[in-house]
């Protein structure tokens, strides 16, 4: 079983709708990271959690630390949006190792 | 402009060759990694660094080579390349501490025939 497990692994939306990512995590971590990928593109770090909720435009992310869960919200999407989405955590003790899970693809349609 | 720089973008290699990929950042940061990026796999760490000098291995490190002269540079080695290498590979880096994730660079796509 991975250490980090994303759902679901393919998400297929209309323009506007609210988006949720889920990721599931095994181990004690230091932090989360959501990241984004857009296709033949490079990857982008979008938020890091330790606890709570952050907010940045019309993204929202979550961390449950006692149920080892996060979820990323996306309102009001946009094709824009159209990227894979990847969940990352440091753990083991360390503040600098990621490991990763799968990763989401996201597609929002006009 | 302030980033992790990654070159080249592309590369295609002969079974056997050797080449480095270059990365470099000039923010300062402690923290330098290498990944790579694989169908169905997702990013899994090949080296990373904890400062000049400082060195260890991740998940995936055979057939790697990494060293640390300086805080901006962070080259990555393929001894004698395999077909088994054909990967996109993403050179990240970040400060020791405080809320803030990872630069990446732009990524290097390899092919090894």
């Amino acid at each position: 079983k991975n250490e980090v497990e994303q759902s679901p692994q393919n998400l297929t939306a209309q323009e506007g709708e609210f988006i949720t990512i889920n990721c599931s995590y095994s181990v004690g971590i230091s932090a989360l990271h959501w990241l984004q990928q857009h296709p033949g593109g490079g990857i982008v770090s979008l938020f890091m959690l330790s606890s709570g909720k952050k907010k940045h435009g019309r993204l929202i992310a979550t961390i449950n630390i006692q149920e080892k869960h996060s979820s990323l919200h996306i309102t009001a999407s946009h094709p824009r949006d159209s990227a894979v989405y990847i969940c990352a955590v440091n753990s083991g003790g360390s503040n600098y190792k990621l490991t990763f899970g799968k990763g989401t693809l996201l597609t929002v349609n006009p | 402009n302030a980033g992790v720089t990654q070159t080249p973008k592309f590369q295609v290699l002969k079974t056997g060759q050797s080449m480095t990929l270059q990365c470099a950042q000039d923010m300062n940061h402690e923290y330098m990694s290498w990944y790579r990026q694989d169908p169905g796999m997702g990013l899994r760490l090949i080296h990373y660094s904890v400062g000049a000098g400082i060195t260890d291995q991740g998940e995936v490190p055979n057939g790697y080579n990494v060293s640390r002269s300086t805080t901006e540079d962070f080259p990555l080695r393929l001894l004698s390349a395999a077909p088994s290498q054909t990967s996109v590979y993403f050179c990240a880096s970040r400060v020791d501490r405080g809320a803030f994730g990872y630069t990446f660079g732009s990524g290097t796509r390899l092919t090894v025939v």
